[in-house]
């Protein structure tokens, strides 16, 4: 059964710190999305990454940073965490770039005070 | 860049009910549109797609329709049952991402 794990299902972390969210994928896929969820505003693209060491910039890239080091694991940061940022981070994994179907995660919901 | 833009918000049906979700896109070059289930507490989860060479798919009770010209595209899913209730998510690729919808909350009263 193919599985993307978030390491975190609840955080709550205070403005400024640095916050890590970390997910791996057991499924050998090369493509990797880090999601964004807010009420009425659907999933945005943070950050994706096509192969380990790479990364490319979503559709708000602000305030985050990633990391790939690994084919199966790939970091979202939160260099300086604000209120903002309070939100439902989804992670997810394809085999086919683009039209391949996304495996996700059940979510890390992160709460900065 | 391409937007996409889906209604309902919200939809609440009688079980045995159909359900209707429509989607617009704004990008002509679009080609492939998934819809994704998301239940409480869990990840969304690809149910139906449907390229830009088909104009319509079905899988059981669902259903996706594509309409090139209008630039839109709809799930349907027949005799609604309350494992239905979730949140829907229709999406779009164009060029190198998926882009979504802001989603709706099926709620199917038994």
């Amino acid at each position: 059964d193919v599985k993307v794990t978030q390491s975190s299902r609840y955080l709550v972390k205070r403005t400024g710190e640095k916050v890590f969210l970390e997910c791996v994928q057991d499924m050998d896929h090369e493509n990797m999305f880090w999601y964004r969820q807010d009420p009425g505003l659907g999933l945005r693209l943070i950050y994706f990454s096509y192969d380990v060491k790479m990364k490319e910039k979503g559709d708000i890239p602000e305030g985050y940073s990633v990391s790939r080091e690994k084919k199966e694991r790939f970091s979202l940061i939160l260099e300086s965490a604000s209120t903002n940022q309070t939100s439902m981070y989804l992670c997810a994994s394809s085999l086919n770039a683009g039209t391949g179907e996304l495996f996700f995660g059940e979510g890390s919901r992160l709460t900065v005070l | 860049g391409e937007n996409v833009e889906q209604h309902p918000s919200t939809l609440s049906v009688q079980e045995g009910d159909s359900a209707v979700i429509k989607c617009t896109y704004s990008d002509s070059a679009s080609n492939y549109f998934p819809w994704y289930k998301q239940e409480l507490g869990k990840g969304p989860q690809l149910i139906i797609d449907i390229r830009s060479n088909v104009g319509e798919k079905k899988d059981q009770r669902i259903a996706v329709t594509l309409n090139k010209t209008a630039k839109h595209f709809s799930l349907h899913i027949t005799e609604t049952q309350p494992e239905d209730s979730a949140v829907y998510f229709c999406a779009s690729y164009n060029t190198d991402k998926l882009i979504f919808g802001t989603g709706t909350r099926l709620q199917v009263f038994p």
